[in-house]
């Protein structure tokens, strides 16, 4: 069953303007969640985190989000740059084995 | 730091064959995971170990999988008889209990192709 879900298989964004990524789950047991990005033939590159007692992270042009409540966290990035276009990958966490579960993915395109 | 390295990069293969993949973690990491990446999806959790012992199993990973980390440095994952199903993008990635152990570093991948 996939316990993380990316719904929007892609996202098309001009170069300085805003990205905003989604990303829902379903296991209340997931406490930690991070976002990874990935370019063609390459493995994934570890992006982001936030841990669940917190609501908010940032790290230079990039924020996420998380709403424990409402299961969904969010990876904002401002501005977009050509070289942010890439698949973003969602995933989730537990503290008790720390393997990662991953939503589908979202191919974001920043065009010029 | 020369970062996870997995090789080979590329593996054609025919139905019925053995193979056999290789994973070098970042040295000192003591976790070492294996995923599994179809088209269109996320990565898929396989197998992880602590150290050499192997901690963790998905139902994914059928009798045909069998992986190992001896010494507790790189690690092999061998398929053997080799469907057409098996088809995918395996992934290494490496965490250390002196970190954050959420924080998994991953490989490049290797691209199997069962024909």
């Amino acid at each position: 069953d996939q316990q993380v879900k990316q719904n929007s298989p892609s996202l098309s964004v001009q170069e300085g303007r805003i990205s905003i990524l989604n990303c829902d789950y379903t296991n209340s047991m997931f406490d930690y969640f991070l976002w990874y990005k990935k370019y063609p033939a390459e493995g994934p590159t570890f992006l982001i985190s936030i841990s669940s007692i917190k609501d908010k992270n940032e790290d230079g042009r990039f924020t996420v989000f998380l709403n424990k409540s409402a299961k969904h966290l969010s990876l904002h990035i401002v501005p977009s740059q050509p070289g942010d276009s890439a698949v973003y990958f969602c995933a989730a966490s537990r503290s008790n084995d720390y393997k990662l579960s991953f939503g589908a993915g979202t191919t974001v395109t920043v065009r010029a | 730091d020369t970062g996870v390295s997995q090789n080979p990069r590329h593996k054609i293969t025919k139905r019925g064959q053995n193979v056999t993949f290789r994973c070098d973690p970042i040295s000192e990491h003591n976790r070492l995971y294996w995923y599994r990446q179809t088209l269109g999806q996320g990565p898929e959790f396989l197998t992880y170990f602590q150290n050499e012992a192997q901690l963790e199993k998905s139902r994914l990973l059928s009798d045909r999988f069998s992986a190992e980390r001896p010494k507790g440095s790189f690690s092999t994952l061998e398929i053997q008889r080799t469907e057409q199903g098996d088809s995918a993008m395996y992934l290494c990635a490496s965490s250390s209990m002196a970190g954050l152990l959420y924080e998994q570093y991953f490989g490049p991948g290797t691209r199997l192709t069962v024909t």
